[in-house]
């Protein structure tokens, strides 16, 4: 059974700080993703990383995927109210079963 | 485009009941997937549908069954309920595979009693 173990569980910082929030596996992923969720909604998914080594940004978000693709870290510059929400990685172990992390509940302070 | 609608968003039912919900995907998306999600179990796929056809399957008990019709809307129906699938169930929509990103509805709450 493939397992996705994201830490911190939970984060709580000021607006205006960085962070960073990893994900990781002791299997090999073929991809992997990072979604978002909001209270009351589903997740969103925020990038999908294929190649290991493999670094994405959005806006303030940056996105790495691990060399030995068994690991990937979102880091977050300057976190603003908006970011608040419950982070997930998900990954794809060779085939078409999608496994969702444990998740990083976030929460940016004013 | 309209996103993934799932009805109803809310339902409390008591144990042994079953309980049937119901999702409507992107239109042109023909896969949809659903998952459950608990505050200890995290998100944990159920099965997927394409085709009218199930495509793939997690690990729950036969009590959890679905279906897919041809237009693409789907429906998810837990029988015998117990406490412990009290859960935010999602349903996830994307054009021909769980590969391809999938979109999220918001999802039905479900309590049990």
């Amino acid at each position: 059974t493939q397992l996705l173990e994201q830490s911190p569980q939970f984060l709580s910082i000021q607006e205006g700080e960085n962070l960073t929030v990893y994900c990781n596996s002791s299997s090999v992923f073929s991809s992997l993703q990072w979604y978002r969720q909001e209270p009351g909604e589903g997740p969103v998914l925020l990038v999908t990383v294929v190649t290991g080594g493999e670094v994405k940004k959005l806006k303030r978000l940056t996105f790495q995927f691990g060399d030995a693709r068994k690991d990937s870290s979102l880091h977050i510059t300057a976190a603003q109210p908006g970011d608040t929400g419950l982070y997930l990685c998900a990954a794809f172990f060779g085939n078409e079963k999608l496994t969702f992390g444990t998740g990083t509940r976030l929460t940016i302070i004013p | 485009k309209a996103g993934v609608t799932q009805t109803p968003r809310y339902l409390i039912k008591t144990r042994g009941q079953q309980v049937t919900l119901s999702c409507s995907p992107i239109s042109g998306h023909r896969s949809v997937s659903w998952y459950q999600q608990t505050p200890g179990q995290g998100l944990q796929f159920l099965f997927e549908y394409f085709s009218e056809t199930q495509r793939n399957k997690g690990n729950f008990p036969g009590r959890f069954s679905g279906r897919q019709f041809s237009n693409s809307r789907s429906e998810m129906n837990v029988s015998t309920l117990e406490l412990g699938d009290s859960a935010l169930y999602l349903c996830a929509s994307s054009l021909n595979s769980r590969v391809d990103t999938q979109y999220f509805g918001p999802g039905t709450r479900l309590t049990v009693l």
